[in-house]
């Protein structure tokens, strides 16, 4: 069973640039979640979908990322503009249909703005 | 509001001996806990959960306890091993919402 893929691995931007980051879950997953990770801390939700709905991003800055999810399979997220602060790994996970404690986490994208 | 910590952001320990990590939640409505690993550059993989119904489980060298009255867990290795140096991760779920908590990095020292 292949696991979560995302892309790129690394991406290296300057301050007011724009990033996208993509994420193709495990098939047949229907649960596919977006964290930011910043060093020295745990992940943190950004976004979570349903399929192709979204079930919870109360903690997505509105205003610079964006999320979506079109025909739900695989999922990109939008930074624009980005800030210094977004510096950080953007973890990927999806969780299957059936219920389910665990989810499963591609290698995430290393970001850094400069 | 951190629903889920981790209070030791490092821990040493010798091979051969028990690493214990420890876990305090604050919400009684978690159906499950989880531990996490992480290794540098790479995404955290699943080492093993417990039931909110159960107080202990265990998988090969890993034990987790839970201790519901307490709100508290612990992922006890034994015996360690240099391989299992990395970046622990707590998490609690209820529904398909996840809390992870801060992370304990473990060194374990040959």
């Amino acid at each position: 069973e292949a696991g979560v893929a995302q892309s790129p691995r690394y991406k290296i931007i300057e301050k007011r640039q724009s990033v996208a980051f993509w994420c193709n879950p495990i098939s047949g997953h229907a649960t596919l979640y977006w964290y930011q990770q910043i060093l020295g801390q745990g992940p943190k939700l950004l976004i979570q979908f349903q399929n192709n709905g979204v079930v919870d991003d109360s903690q997505l800055p509105k205003d610079r990322f964006s999320a979506e999810r079109l025909k739900g399979v695989d999922s990109t997220l939008k930074i624009q503009p980005a800030k210094l602060e977004d510096s950080a790994v953007y973890l990927c996970a999806s969780l299957g249909g059936v219920p389910s404690e665990t989810q499963y986490f591609g290698p995430g994208t290393r970001l850094l703005v400069l | 509001d951190q629903q889920v910590k981790q209070n030791s952001p490092s821990l040493s320990v010798q091979e051969g001996r028990i690493s214990i990590l420890n876990c305090d939640y604050t919400n009684s409505m978690f159906d499950y806990f989880l531990w996490y690993k992480k290794y540098p550059a790479e995404g955290p993989t699943f080492l093993i959960s417990i039931s909110s119904i159960k107080d202990k489980n265990e998988d090969g060298r890993f034990t987790v306890f839970l201790n519901k009255s307490a709100k508290h867990l612990s992922l006890h290795i034994v015996p360690s091993q240099p391989g299992d140096s990395a970046v622990y991760f707590c998490a609690a779920n209820t529904g398909n919402q996840f809390y992870f908590g801060t992370g304990t990095s473990l060194t374990v020292i040959p």
